[in-house]
């Protein structure tokens, strides 16, 4: 399977500033990345898929002018959080998988955000 | 709409064996997926059933029922390390995953 990594694991910001999340696919080119995330005790909530050289699809109700993705290669997704809130606080989550295939996708290890 | 139901939480004993439901209704079905997600950690992949029938792999088996709009994760001898949620998850006619909220396993020596 395809190997996942995101970077930070962790990060705790200031209210108002703003924090790129890195998700990157180490042995497989992704065209298609997809950004969870998950509140304590809920599910995975999909807020976008990320489509290598073109914009973004996002979810309904996710601002995409406050959450920017980023897919300039077949391995390098990113995630900004702009002008970041408490509410913001989640844990965020990248995977890869094939796009129209059903096969499983691969989930980076999670980044732990916490907006104080 | 489209909707997941599995059971919120549910208990059992080291060394037995528990069975996790999960029913859908979606638009289109492309696959159903389980996952096993630990606290804090990010969810990997268990098993996928996109045909009827039963998938053992291990101490892990998943059974499907298209028609009935049903699967279940059956884990046996049950270790203590398998205490964390259980995510299934569908693939819709658009190939999109719909999770459900997962189930909450807890193991008891």
């Amino acid at each position: 399977g395809a190997v996942v990594s995101q970077h930070p694991s962790r990060v705790i910001c200031k209210s108002g500033t703003s924090v790129k999340i890195e998700c990157r696919s180490l042995d497989f080119q992704a065209t298609t990345m997809f950004w969870y995330r998950q509140f304590p005790k809920q599910s995975l909530m999909l807020m976008a898929t990320s489509n290598e050289g073109s914009k973004a699809t996002y979810e309904q109700g996710v601002e995409k002018d406050k959450f920017l993705i980023n897919h300039a290669s077949l391995t390098l997704s990113t995630l900004t959080v702009t002008s970041a809130h408490p509410e913001d606080s989640s844990f965020y989550i990248c995977s890869v998988g094939l796009a129209g295939e059903s096969y499983e996708q691969y989930f980076g290890p999670g980044t732990r955000l916490t907006v104080t | 709409g489209q909707n997941i139901d599995q059971p919120t939480e549910m208990t059992a004993t080291e060394g037995a064996i528990v069975q996790i439901n999960c029913t859908y209704q979606t638009s289109g079905f492309n696959g159903l997926f389980w996952y096993q997600q630990h606290a804090g950690e990010a969810p990997t992949f268990l098993s996928y059933n996109v045909l009827d029938g039963l998938e053992e792999k291990g101490r892990f088996s998943s059974f499907l029922s298209r028609s009935k709009g049903y699967s279940y994760l059956l884990l046996k001898e049950l270790q203590m390390k398998d205490s964390a949620s259980y995510l299934c998850a569908v693939k819709d006619s658009n190939y999109q995953l719909i999770w459900g909220a997962g189930t909450k396993l807890i193991i008891k020596p």
